[in-house]
């Protein structure tokens, strides 16, 4: 199906774990972005890319990982989780610079425990 | 101070009135702004955007804008139980990635 898809929609973890968080585009966009939203704060931008192999930091970027090898495709990963990564995380993307038309997927509910 | 700055609520408006949204921003440079709704649950979706001073209209929605004043609103008119949402107003500071995000205000339109 067309549009911006993560996996999974829910996860928990334990302290410690790695955990990646995937995001999958049919668009072909060239800017692809990772939020989390929690109560209170909004949605916080972690890291953001503007093409394959072109990522950079955002507001809330410590204890995450991404990478971007093809154009397509923008994990997260936790390096090691920690409670206060519990979050709801979104990916988004846009076919230009400043969010003109961001898109976002359906989320991913994560739970560390 | 919050960068982006929005009344948590919630906003009670009953069916048919419009409802008025409003947002502040700290920063001066500021460029685009956008409003989405965010429905319990699911994901922002864009409903409004907004680059230079004025109003902006699209069907019932209507986003102002006052760079003097460094403030940004939306008007829903005619509004109905299903605009009833939580709406994030987003503000991009200079043109590229950072697009900043208010925690959002929930509306509901009583039937």
């Amino acid at each position: 199906d067309a549009g911006i898809t993560q996996s999974p929609r829910y996860k928990i973890t334990e302290t410690g774990r790695q955990v990646t968080l995937m995001c999958h585009q049919t668009w072909s966009h060239s800017y692809m972005f990772w939020y989390r939203q929690d109560l209170g704060h909004g949605l916080r931008l972690i890291y953001y890319s503007a093409a394959a192999d072109i990522t950079d930091k955002g507001e809330v970027p410590d204890g995450y990982v991404v990478s971007r090898s093809k154009t397509e495709n923008f994990p997260l990963t936790l390096e090691s989780a920690t409670r206060s990564q519990t979050s709801v995380y979104f990916c988004a993307s846009s076919p230009r610079q400043g969010h003109a038309e961001a898109f976002f997927g359906q989320g991913t509910r994560l739970t560390v425990v | 101070q919050k960068e982006v700055e929005q009344n948590s609520g919630p906003l009670s408006v009953p069916e048919g009135a419009i409802a008025s949204l409003n947002c502040t921003y700290s920063d001066r440079v500021s460029q685009s702004f956008f409003w989405y709704r965010q429905y319990s649950g699911k994901s922002p979706e864009l409903i409004m955007s907004i680059y230079s001073n004025g109003d902006k209209e699209d069907g019932r929605f209507t986003a102002q804008l006052n760079k003097a004043s460094q403030y940004v609103s939306l008007l829903i008119r005619d509004s109905q139980p299903s605009d009833s949402a939580t709406y994030l107003c987003a503000v991009n500071m200079t043109g590229g990635f950072k697009t900043i995000f208010g925690a959002g205000t929930r509306l509901f339109v009583k039937a």
